[in-house]
């Protein structure tokens, strides 16, 4: 069964200070690892997708990363406005996605 | 950009009553899926499609069913409403099921 575990669960920065969001993933054939940021109240929006290990995604003050075990959310410099919950999702075998449960990044001003 | 609409924000509907929530894409995607999510429980998938009139179980799929008529339309029924149904749901398409699903601003509904 495919597993898909993040953490932290929860995660309080200073803004400013950087810090990595951990995606740890067991999926028969990987076929995609995705990345959300999810807004109080609202869907998921869509940030990266990362195909094969040693792939890298950047926007703004987001870096994605994909090993064979994990990918990581790199936040650099971290704003207020980054507060959210974050999930990834791994696209294995079956036909639909299997989610983390999140970590909520709340940026202190 | 992918548009998924969903067709209420909220909703408060009875125990007992049949409720619909109405789905639409317009990026001509295959797949569509129809998720829950509670604090602490993370989404769960209910149901999805993968072509029109085609349907599948997620890991959720007691008290609701699923109906897509057409391809970009997917609609939830929950049969006859509970109380612990009350929750906020989410769909999402996309194209390929190794491609990134695009969700909608979902739907809160509550079950009084």
């Amino acid at each position: 069964e495919d597993q898909v575990t993040q953490s932290p669960e929860a995660l309080r920065l200073q803004e400013g200070e950087s810090s990595s969001l951990n995606c740890s993933y067991t999926v028969s054939g990987l076929r995609g690892l995705f990345w959300y940021r999810q807004d109080p109240g609202k869907g998921p929006e869509f940030l990266f997708t990362l195909y094969s290990a040693g792939e890298e995604k950047e926007k703004e003050r987001l870096k994605a990363t994909l090993t064979k075990k994990e990918s990581f959310l790199h936040i650099t410099a971290p704003k207020p406005e980054d507060s959210a919950t974050y999930l990834c999702a791994a696209a294995g075998s079956a036909r639909q996605l299997t989610f983390g449960s999140g970590t909520q990044l709340t940026v202190l001003p | 950009d992918v548009k998924v609409t969903q067709s209420s924000r909220y909703l408060v509907k009875r125990t007992g009553e049949k409720v619909f929530l109405e789905c639409v894409q317009d990026m001509d995607h295959e797949n569509m899926f129809w998720y829950r999510q509670d604090p602490g429980l993370g989404l769960r998938l209910i149901y999805f499609s993968y072509d029109v009139k085609m349907k599948e179980k997620g890991d959720i799929p007691e008290g609701y069913s699923v109906s897509r008529e057409k391809k970009e339309r997917f609609s939830l029924i929950l049969e006859s409403a509970s109380t612990n149904q009350t929750s906020m749901y989410l769909c999402a398409s996309s194209l390929l099921s190794n491609q990134p699903q695009h969700f909608g601003d979902g739907t809160r509904l509550s079950i009084l």
